[in-house]
């Protein structure tokens, strides 16, 4: 399996209140995505990195805001969480020249915001 | 954004059954095709990644195949077994797009019977 890991696994927090998820890897993978899972919508992407302090939106990166300060760590942050936030999380990493960029998956975040 | 489109939704079959599902998407740009299974509670894994028209794969009792000239991919498994009830996603690399990423299906969900 590849190295990532997902922390918290779970968070239940407030409407109105910032949340940081963090995804940390240790395959020295260049590119980094941040999902949102969702019945009926499979998985969207909100935010990606293409390097450290490189990064993009993606589909769904309203009331998102990440960064990647190393390698290793790409953090996605709520600014002021919202119920339609309420979501699984996943995280992604992938590397060009490797299998045509095939993204390996971590075991994801659960939030629920009240 | 290049939909990927994957159908049917969902699909029940008893065990033993053979199935097979479809992903269909734009061919402009083609560059990869991947296949993910995505377990209940878990976090999807790479079954996967064809790049030429005429592709087959195959890993045990499932197998895929690719058209990148009209656009599908069939992915096969042959006699059902209830461990293989899962999702099955689908997702789209493409030329010219942003850094590595993939557009993903909202999948097939399996349902194998016993």
């Amino acid at each position: 399996d590849a190295g990532i890991t997902q922390s918290p696994r779970h968070k239940v927090t407030e409407t109105g209140t910032p949340v940081t998820l963090r995804c940390h890897q240790t395959e020295n993978h260049r590119y980094m995505y941040w999902y949102r899972q969702d019945p009926g919508h499979g998985l969207r992407l909100i935010h990606y990195s293409y390097g450290v302090k490189d990064t993009d939106k993606g589909e769904v990166s309203d009331g998102y805001s990440v960064s990647r300060s190393k390698t290793e760590d790409f953090l996605l942050t709520l600014e002021s969480a919202t119920s339609s936030q309420t979501s699984v999380y996943f995280c992604a990493i992938s590397d060009p020249g490797q299998e045509y960029n095939e993204q390996f998956f971590g075991p994801g975040t659960r939030l629920t915001v009240l | 954004i290049l939909n990927v489109e994957q159908s049917p939704q969902s699909l029940h079959v008893q065990e033993g059954d053979s199935t097979n599902f479809t992903c269909s998407f734009p061919s402009s740009n083609f560059y990869a095709l991947h296949w993910y299974r995505w377990e209940t509670a878990k976090s999807p894994e790479a079954l996967f990644v064809m790049t030429l028209n005429g592709d087959e794969k195959k890993k045990g009792r499932i197998s895929a195949t690719l058209n990148t000239k009209e656009g599908y991919s069939y992915l096969y498994i042959k006699g059902s077994q209830p461990e293989d009830s899962a999702t099955y996603l689908c997702a789209r690399g493409y030329y010219g797009g942003s850094q590595g990423n993939l557009i993903f299906g909202k999948g097939t969900k399996l349902s194998v019977k016993p």
